[in-house]
């Protein structure tokens, strides 16, 4: 079985100060591993993914994630935050199944807030 | 690309209704799924579908919920005999084969 973990609940930063979001995943082989991005009353946008090849995975928005295979994390950067970044974050897991489902676990998601 | 529609947006009903809400996926996607996601928690799986066919099915869809995509393209979740704990934010997602999943922008349900 797999799973995501999220460190903190909320993440309280300035603007233009670095934005670090923490996961942390268990899974029995390397996985695929996300980033969404969920801003009020809307649906989840693709920020980045990490499937296979360059372990610094770079995304929109200014993003980044680097996977540590001997930390099982995925932790999420943005050196500058931005007042638009304030969001609900999700990082989540899928299993390398051939020809499977390919059906993501989710974390229980982090709040970005932003100050001005 | 239009992306994944979902309507309604919000739906409001009595405890015992039966709702339906229905899910347009990206027009070339041949996957669809369903999640279900309350507050403070990310989106859980409920179904998927691979064109017309139901591959999947969560243990969290009890046998009041129901979803059908009979001819491959939108898709219809039916919850029967709506309880409290249904209120929730119902997400459609859509992907070409294995490619990661584009959302739409969900269904609210309330329960009164």
């Amino acid at each position: 079985a797999q799973s995501v973990t999220q460190l903190g609940s909320h993440v309280s930063v300035s603007e233009g100060a670095l934005v670090l979001l923490r996961c942390n995943y268990s899974s029995s082989v390397p996985p695929y591993l996300f980033w969404y991005v969920q801003y009020p009353n809307q649906g989840l946008q693709l920020l980045l993914k990490y499937t296979t090849g360059a372990t610094l995975v770079k995304g929109i928005n200014g993003f980044e994630a680097e996977f540590k295979k001997s930390e099982t994390s995925f932790h999420l950067t943005k050196p500058s935050a931005h007042m638009s970044d304030a969001a609900e974050y999700f990082c989540a897991v899928s299993p390398r199944r051939g020809g499977g489902s390919y059906i993501p676990t989710f974390g229980r998601g982090t709040s970005l807030i932003v100050h001005p | 690309d239009t992306g994944v529609s979902q309507d309604p947006r919000h739906k409001i009903t009595k405890r015992g209704q039966n709702v339906t809400f229905r899910c347009d996926p990206i027009s070339e996607h041949n996957r669809l799924y369903w999640y279900r996601q309350t507050l403070g928690q990310g989106p859980e799986f409920l179904t998927y579908f691979q064109n017309e066919a139901q591959l999947e099915k969560s243990r969290l869809l009890s046998d009041r919920f129901s979803a059908e995509r009979p001819k491959g393209s939108f898709s219809t979740l039916e919850i029967q005999r709506t309880e409290q704990g249904d209120s929730a934010m119902y997400l459609c997602a859509s992907s070409l084969d294995l490619q990661p999943q584009h959302f739409g922008d969900g269904t609210r349900l309330s329960i009164l």
